[in-house]
């Protein structure tokens, strides 16, 4: 059981090229997040998926693009990325029991330059 | 929109004494209060949550407390050990559409 996992650990793009970050859980949760970290800020939700074939916006989606086709998978898409969207991401996912009690993977690291 | 105010940003005490951190939120419609505790190069993992109809509740040397009427809830770390160093973040939700609101994090740092 490997929990919440995130694909890639590090990325470096430059201004203008596209990305997409990979979360897989194994724990058959319903729903599924993407947050951001910068320093100081705490986490920020950028879209939310209540379901599979679902999605919906956070907090500060403005830039991103999810998809949730299968209920195991939640990709976040950067089709353009800004040197804004330098920051640590985080997907957790949770059960739709007790759907607060959020399980985070360890994180995408990225660095536009 | 909700809005929750963490502090101190930084604590530090010495090993085997108490911490507590502070948290504020705005929105008297939140009804759940997690506690998050993030080691260096993780992801932020679940310690303790309370809903807004209990007052307190205790898992071995850590415990939250709320007050519904000042609108603030806490963190209390009882016995500190080395391990417990790291930032931990507090947060509210309201239910509903699952969104978590979360504080901007404390740094407890545990003193040898």
């Amino acid at each position: 059981n490997a929990g919440v996992t995130q694909t890639p650990k590090f990325r470096v793009l430059k201004t203008g090229q596209s990305m997409t970050l990979l979360c897989a859980q194994d724990m058959n949760h319903e729903y599924m997040y993407w947050y951001r970290q910068d320093p100081g800020m705490g986490l920020r939700l950028i879209h939310y998926s209540v379901g599979e074939g679902t999605t919906a916006k956070g907090e500060v989606p403005d830039g991103y693009n999810v998809s949730r086709l299968k209920k195991q998978n939640f990709l976040l898409g950067l089709e353009s990325a800004a040197p804004s969207q330098t920051s640590v991401y985080f997907c957790a996912s949770s059960d739709s029991a007790a759907r607060e009690a959020q399980y985070f993977g360890p994180g995408t690291r990225l660095l536009v330059l | 929109g909700e809005n929750v105010e963490q502090h101190p940003s930084t604590l530090s005490v010495q090993e085997g004494d108490s911490a507590v951190i502070k948290c504020t939120y705005s929105d008297s419609a939140s009804n759940y209060f997690p506690w998050y505790k993030q080691e260096l190069g993780k992801g932020p993992q679940l310690i303790i949550d309370i809903r807004s109809n209990v007052g307190e509740k205790k898992d071995q040397r850590i415990a939250v407390t709320l007050n519904k009427t000042a609108k603030h809830f806490s963190l209390h770390i009882t016995e500190t050990q080395p391990e417990d160093s790291a930032v931990y973040f507090c947060a509210a939700s309201k239910g509903g559409n699952y969104q978590l609101i979360w504080g901007a994090g404390t740094k407890l740092i545990i003193k040898p």
